[in-house]
């Protein structure tokens, strides 16, 4: 059975960092596109960031660009969000989500709220 | 960027009736391989997103066959033949032609009558 499972949501202030994991069962890890997709309270779906297999690719929304980093560890089957300088509009419940052409995977997604 | 406009943002449906959901993009969707990248979401309340459809009209496994997916160029639509209680929540589509940014639709909430 397939797990997503994200943590390392919090409460942060503006200007401040948090780092997100999400760990991953069940599928074969290294061979799919990982993305981390925001929703913020009441609003829509906004993609955030993704990375290739091996992890040699990475794309960000712009407005995250210089802020977060993508990265993962195909040895512990983990993805990783780095975020730094952190921002009121950056408060969402954050996704994991794994990709191939006939598989789509999300975990249920940590809540990171940027308030003073 | 690609905007990806919806409608309607909101539908009534009773139970057993058709609905349909239009998704518009602002350019073709169709990849310089002829594939066109277009999926449908469905986000039931308080869940993560599922994707229901993808490359326009290939549904996922262990989705009913009551939702099907068409269109092509810039003009796509979502049809639940029958509407069950299980599908209230939100849909979404999403284009994956021209990124990034991956952009998605802002999303169409289904609701029973």
């Amino acid at each position: 059975e397939v797990h997503l499972v994200e943590s390392g949501g919090g409460l942060v202030q503006p200007g401040g960092s948090l780092k997100l994991s999400c760990a991953a069962s069940g599928f074969p890890f290294s061979e799919f596109w990982m993305s981390w997709v925001r929703q913020a309270p009441g609003k829509g779906l906004e993609w955030v960031s993704n990375i290739n297999g091996d992890g040699s690719t990475k794309y960000y929304v712009d407005s995250v660009k210089g802020r977060f980093s993508i990265s993962r560890d195909n040895s512990k089957n983990l993805l990783f969000l780095e975020m730094t300088r952190l921002r009121a509009d950056d408060t969402a419940v954050y996704f994991c989500a794994g990709t191939v052409i006939t598989d789509n995977y999300w975990g249920r997604g940590t809540l990171v709220t940027v308030s003073s | 960027d690609v905007v990806m406009t919806q409608s309607p943002l909101s539908l009534s449906v009773s139970l057993g009736q058709p609905a349909s959901i239009s998704c518009r993009s602002s350019e073709s969707l169709v990849y310089t391989d002829g594939t066109t990248f277009l999926n449908w979401f469905h986000q039931r309340p308080g869940q993560s997103p599922r994707r229901l459809i993808y490359r326009v009209s290939t549904r996922d496994s262990g989705v009913p066959d009551r939702f099907s997916g068409s269109g092509s160029g810039t003009e796509f639509t979502l049809k639940i033949s029958r509407v069950e209680a299980e599908d209230v929540g939100i849909f979404y589509c999403m284009q994956g032609t021209h990124w990034p940014p991956i952009t998605f639709g802002q999303g169409t909430r289904l609701e029973i009558e």
